[in-house]
């Protein structure tokens, strides 16, 4: 399968944590996406990268939150000192520049 | 913010037509609409877009009116794997925009 692959599904932690999930893209796609969605909400952006670059941040991605993209191709994203507000699906996407963007399956996250 | 307003909620029989509106009533000239959707526990799927022409492709047509204030896709014949939550997206041509979610219509296809 060569979409937009995700790790881990799931991921439950407790609250003061650190959590980091990693996104895969399709391979030749240099935009990368990350959004955050809860239960009822549409996904909301948090950030996206082209190449290494990380090009916009959301006002949603605290301090406590940072994302990577070291070379171009997988990303992390970490999530310190977790919150209960936390607990949301975790979805990447990627394009080729501007085009139509593929979603992973998400990494749904528990913080208990 | 999202730059359209969907209806929250659709119901649509098995094998007839869905219709899911989007009003878009203040999209500039650069601005394409893409549909996405979202079955439950997945992460959205793309479906169409379009500038000002109706598209169609394997899944749906879009049919944008004239001033290009509102949308319309079309599932030709839904069935009840078409459930799930349709997002109406207005997306700018160039640049280096990300996909902004609203919180879509949900179209349940019963039986």
């Amino acid at each position: 399968d060569t979409g937009v692959s995700q790790d881990p599904r799931h991921k439950i932690t407790k609250r003061g944590q650190n959590v980091t999930f990693r996104c895969d893209p399709i391979s030749e796609h240099n935009r990368l996406y990350w959004y955050r969605q809860t239960l009822g909400q549409g996904p909301e952006f948090l950030t996206y990268f082209q190449n290494e670059a990380q090009l916009e941040k959301s006002r949603l991605l605290s301090d406590r939150f940072s994302a990577e993209r070291p070379k171009g191709s997988f990303s992390t994203l970490e999530i310190q000192r977790t919150e209960q507000g936390d607990s949301a699906m975790y979805l990447c996407a990627s394009s080729l520049e501007q085009s139509r963007a593929f979603f992973g399956q998400g990494t749904r996250l528990t913080v208990v | 913010d999202a730059k359209t307003t969907q209806p929250p909620s659709m119901d649509c029989a098995e094998g007839r037509a869905a219709n899911l509106p989007c009003n878009h009533s203040t999209i500039s000239g650069n601005e394409y609409v893409y549909w996405y959707r979202q079955i439950h526990s997945q992460g959205p799927q793309y479906i169409i877009h379009g500038l000002k022409n109706n598209e169609t492709n394997e899944m749906a047509s879009l049919i944008i009116t004239e001033d290009r204030k509102s949308s319309t896709l079309i599932l030709p014949h839904a069935t009840l794997r078409d459930t799930a939550v349709y997002y109406c997206i207005v997306r700018s041509r160039g640049g280096n925009t990300p996909l902004v979610f609203g919180k879509g219509t949900r179209l349940s296809v019963i039986a």
